[in-house]
C-alpha cells in the first residue's frame, strides 16, 4: 500500500452540482497531484500543490480548482459539473526534491459519476 | 499529437511466453520516464523506472531510446498475474504524462 487515502470511494452527482475530493498524502510527502482518468484512458494532469500553493496546471477550466492544507492533504473541488466529468479521479504523492525522479505514489481514487 | 503514444493491444499471450510492446513520447526535454501497472478498476502502481543505460527488474526489461523518443517494456517468462494495463509515463517537469496504457492477457 502506499499510504494515499482518498474519499469518498464513490459518487454520484447530477449536471450542475459541486463537488469535493479529498485526498491524505503519504507520510513525508509535501506535493500532491491530481489526475482524471476517464474510461479506457490514462490519466490526464489536472494540477499539482506544493507547500500549499498550486505549482502547475493541465488542460482543465477554471472550474476545476483545489487546496492543499498545512499537513499536506488535499482537495479537489468541481463547480458546475458536467457529465464528461464523470471520471476515476486520482491523487498522487510525492516528494519534491528528494531526487530519483520524484516518484509519484497514487491512492486508490474517487469514481464520480455525474447524471 | 498525443504527448504520450502507446500500442494498445491487446495483447492475449501463453503463460511463459514473451510480450513486449512500446510507446513513443513528443517532447524531447522529457526527464524521467516510468512504467506503471493498473489493474481493473484500481489505481497505477509503479513497475519500474526507465534509464537511458536500459533496466531489468526480475522478468521485467525497460529500455530508452532518446534520439527516437521511444520506450519498451519486455516481460518474460509470462505470469497469470502479470494480466494488466501497463501504462507508458513521461514526466515533464513537475506533471506526469500518461499513454492510454497496453492491455496485457496472460491465459493459463
Amino acid at each position: 500500500e502506499t499510504g494515499v487515502t482518498q474519499s469518498p470511494t464513490h459518487l454520484i452527482k447530477t449536471r450542475g452540482q459541486q463537488v469535493t475530493l479529498r485526498c491524505s498524502s503519504q507520510s513525508g510527502h509535501n506535493t500532491v497531484s491530481w489526475y482524471q482518468q476517464a474510461l479506457g484512458q490514462g490519466p490526464q494532469f489536472i494540477f499539482q500543490y506544493y507547500r500549499e500553493e498550486e505549482n502547475g496546471r493541465g488542460n482543465f477550466p477554471p472550474r476545476f480548482s483545489g487546496l492543499q492544507f498545512p499537513n499536506y492533504s488535499s482537495e479537489l473541488n468541481v463547480n458546475a459539473l458536467e457529465l464528461d466529468d464523470s471520471a476515476l479521479y486520482l491523487c498522487a504523492s510525492s516528494s519534491r526534491g528528494a531526487g530519483a525522479g520524484e516518484t509519484q505514489y497514487f491512492g486508490p481514487g474517487t469514481r464520480l459519476l455525474v447524471l | 499529437r498525443k504527448e504520450v503514444e502507446q500500442d494498445p493491444g491487446p495483447f492475449n499471450v501463453p503463460e511463459g511466453a514473451t510480450v513486449a510492446f512500446n510507446c513513443t513520447y513528443s517532447n524531447s526535454a522529457s526527464q524521467s520516464f516510468f512504467w506503471y501497472r493498473q489493474d481493473c478498476r484500481k489505481e497505477p502502481k509503479l513497475l519500474m523506472s526507465v534509464y537511458s543505460s536500459g533496466n531489468e527488474d526480475g522478468r521485467f526489461t525497460a529500455q530508452l531510446n532518446r534520439a527516437s523518443q521511444y520506450i519498451s517494456l519486455l516481460i518474460r517468462d509470462s505470469k497469470l498475474s502479470d494480466s494488466a494495463t501497463y501504462l507508458c509515463v513521461v514526466k515533464e517537469g513537475y506533471k506526469l504524462s500518461f499513454g492510454a496504457g497496453t492491455t496485457v492477457t496472460v491465459r493459463a
